[in-house]
């Protein structure tokens, strides 16, 4: 069974700080997906991952994909304000599995 | 293009009534999917349907739960006899092939009380 597995679970970040959310998951997949979750809303996609190596930005957000190592990193620059979330990584396999989700809170 | 519906937002049910949940796929997408969010949790699978098919249900709850996607008309997820362990978010997406990117409806949240 596919499990994934995000830390940390909770971050707190002062405005134009940086950090980076981990992503790990436990079989190879062909995709992954990052989703930014604001509260009772649904699911924004913010980036698909579909290969090795893969590098996505937009702006104060780059998602990085390492599947030798199942692996993938949100890193999050000069964080502001509007960025505060939960975000939820997601592994295709035979279903969509998320992890537990990182609930940001940027302070100013 | 419109994005994927669901109805009703919130719904509240007493313990014992039946919840319906619609779900209207994205133009173009026959590919239904449905996760329930528990509070503070991250999004379950539950059902993954084509028009008129289950194809997979392993996340479904062996009672009280059942999915359908006929050929006309919305998805609808029934739960029978709520209890208030049913109170979550109710999540459905679609897709336009099979585990394809998948577009998120807004949810339902159930209440059960």
């Amino acid at each position: 069974e596919l499990k994934v597995e995000q830390n940390p679970l909770f971050l707190s970040m002062q405005e134009g700080k940086n950090y980076t959310i981990y992503c790990n998951y436990s079989t190879t997949s062909d995709r992954l997906y990052w989703y930014r979750q604001d509260p009772g809303k649904s699911l924004e996609s913010l980036f698909v991952l579909l290969s090795n190596g893969a590098v996505k930005q937009e702006g104060r957000l780059m998602a990085s994909l390492d599947t030798k190592a199942r692996l993938s990193t949100l890193h999050i620059t000069a964080a502001v304000h509007d960025l505060s979330a939960t975000y939820f990584c997601a592994v295709s396999g035979s279903r969509l599995t998320f992890g537990e989700g990182t609930q940001l809170t940027v302070n100013p | 293009n419109a994005g994927v519906m669901q109805n009703p937002r919130h719904l509240v049910r007493r313990r014992g009534q039946e919840a319906r949940l619609r779900c209207s796929p994205m133009k173009g997408h026959s590919h239904v999917y449905w996760y329930r969010q528990l509070p503070e949790e991250g999004l379950k699978f539950m059902v993954y349907l084509q028009k008129e098919n289950i194809i997979d249900e392993s996340g479904m709850p062996k009672e009280r739960f059942s999915a359908e996607f006929p050929k006309e008309g919305p998805s609808i997820l029934r739960i029978q006899q709520v209890v208030r362990g049913d109170s979550a978010a109710y999540f459905c997406a679609s897709s336009p092939l099979v585990w394809d990117e998948q577009y998120f409806g807004p949810g339902t949240r159930l209440t059960v009380t």
